[in-house]
């Protein structure tokens, strides 16, 4: 248990259907990231949130749209995806800022989608 | 973005000792982390390196040379529950602006110990 909660673990959804997944971090940090872990590749960091403003988004397409509405949760809402998106989804989260040195992030489970 | 080069794979037996090898290359180096994943979890911080030299956690332990660009984590007296993917991964300064740094990963280094 790592403090950092995501749901659901496992999501199989049709090229038309809207999803979203839920991510939870009972840790008190400030800020929160999308991750795409493909089979074969590297993390791949989509999106990056502090203090529920949004201060990264990495060329992610926007069939991809993410929402934090606290500093708790973060969403990231799926619009008509494509079997290439298939893959786990992993949220974290840190506490950062300018007064602090790094520290490191906490990962939650992932939920592993797949697009048929 | 960020450079940042492991091996894929690599094999060891209980007991053992391994060195997992990482090099980057990076515009604003802020820190050097490892994780360990194992399949169907949650990567799991194991060591951070910001300034050069060695960072020793128990059986685990994190090296950094800024000036070469390279990083290892040497795993000591394996153990079965060892074999998972070793993360290697590079925080930088963030964009212009903001006070977060960004994390970039590896590809992962899959270790598997034997018996």
């Amino acid at each position: 248990e790592t403090g950092v909660t995501q749901t659901p673990r496992h999501l199989v959804m049709g090229m038309t259907n809207k999803k979203s997944l839920k991510c939870e971090q009972h840790l008190g940090h400030n800020a929160m990231y999308w991750y795409k872990q493909s089979a074969k590749k590297p993390l791949e960091l989509m999106f990056v949130y502090s203090l529920e403003e949004r201060v990264e988004n990495n060329s992610v397409p926007s069939r991809f749209s993410p929402e934090c509405p606290n500093s708790s949760h973060l969403f990231l809402h799926l619009h008509t995806l494509q079997p290439e998106d298939s893959a786990l989804y992993l949220c974290a989260s840190s506490q950062d800022g300018p007064s602090r040195g790094n520290t490191e992030a906490f990962f939650g489970q992932g939920t592993r989608l797949t697009v048929v | 973005g960020q450079n940042i080069d492991q091996p894929t794979e690599m094999t060891a037996t209980e007991g053992a000792i391994v060195q997992i090898n990482c090099t980057y290359q990076t515009s604003g180096f802020n820190g050097l982390f490892w994780y360990q994943q194992h399949a169907g979890e949650a990567p799991t911080f194991l060591s951070y390196n910001v300034l050069d030299g060695l960072e020793e956690k128990g059986r685990f332990s994190s090296f950094l040379s800024r000036s070469k660009g390279y990083s290892y984590l040497l795993l000591k007296e394996l153990q079965m529950k060892d074999s998972a993917s070793y993360l290697c991964a590079v925080r930088d300064h963030g964009p212009r602006g903001s006070t977060l740094g960004r994390l970039y990963f590896g590809r992962g280094t899959q270790l598997t110990v034997w018996p």
